[in-house]
């Protein structure tokens, strides 16, 4: 059964720098057929997805446009566990992070699809003075 | 970006109606589009994936289909543990985005 763990602090000051961490268990953060994400989740901006790091032969990573000068998702081998760290933050970054493993079922070498399967508990992270 | 627009926002409903949910994507996603449920102060949990197969584990009530642009949630009968937000994510394109959700409550 896999499992994520989420920690982190649930306060950040404004201009500061958000740092969370999600360790694995059941699986491994190199995996040739999982992606290791962060999502987050507010009132005013729904579920979005932030980004990714993923293990095919060698390391990935892809972000979404809205936070791509700020964030940093990092794996970490030698603790089966990956990060997230969004700089400069504002008030608007206040939410409900989670880390999720997507899971992906392959048609052909080219053709492919995925889930996220398996969530974090989250944390609410607030961005305040 | 791919929009993600479901419908209605918010349903209520009694024990044993069946429930549908509708999704539609700004273009066409084929059937790369997931389902998921969340409750309060919980994570979402995986429901239906690749438009129609059933996650393992999800009782048979929960069924999707669709293709395209269009897409369909129903709740066969509903049950009291189903009360519950409801989203759906298309995974066609990055970003990979999310439908703002439908409240299923209580009548």
């Amino acid at each position: 059964q896999v499992q994520l763990q989420q920690s982190g602090p649930g306060l950040v000051k404004p201009s500061q720098t958000l740092s969370l961490t999600c360790a694995i268990s059941g699986d491994s953060v190199s995996s040739n057929s999982a992606a290791w994400n962060w999502i987050r989740q507010s009132p005013s901006r729904g579920l979005e997805w932030l980004g990714r790091t993923y293990y095919r032969s060698k390391w990935y990573n892809d972000y979404a446009e809205s936070v791509k000068s700020r964030i940093t998702i990092n794996p970490d081998t030698s603790k089966n566990q990956f990060s997230l760290q969004l700089n400069s933050v504002t008030p608007e970054d206040t939410a409900v992070y989670y880390c999720t493993r997507g899971s992906y079922i392959y048609y052909d070498r080219s053709s492919f699809s995925f889930y996220f399967d398996y969530w974090g508990q989250g944390t609410l992270v607030t961005v305040s003075s | 970006d791919i929009q993600m627009t479901q419908s209605p926002s918010s349903l209520s409903a009694s024990v044993g109606d069946r429930v549908t949910i509708t999704c539609r994507a700004s273009q066409s996603i084929g059937t790369y589009l997931n389902w998921y449920q969340q409750k309060p102060g919980k994570a979402p949990k995986l429901l239906i994936y690749v438009a129609s197969s059933l996650q393992s584990g999800v009782p048979s009530r929960f069924s999707g289909s669709g293709s395209g642009t269009d897409f369909t949630l129903t709740i066969s009968s509903l049950q009291p543990e189903d009360f519950a937000t409801y989203y759906c994510q298309q995974t066609y394109s990055a970003p990979w985005t999310f439908g703002q959700g439908t409240k299923v409550e209580i009548k």
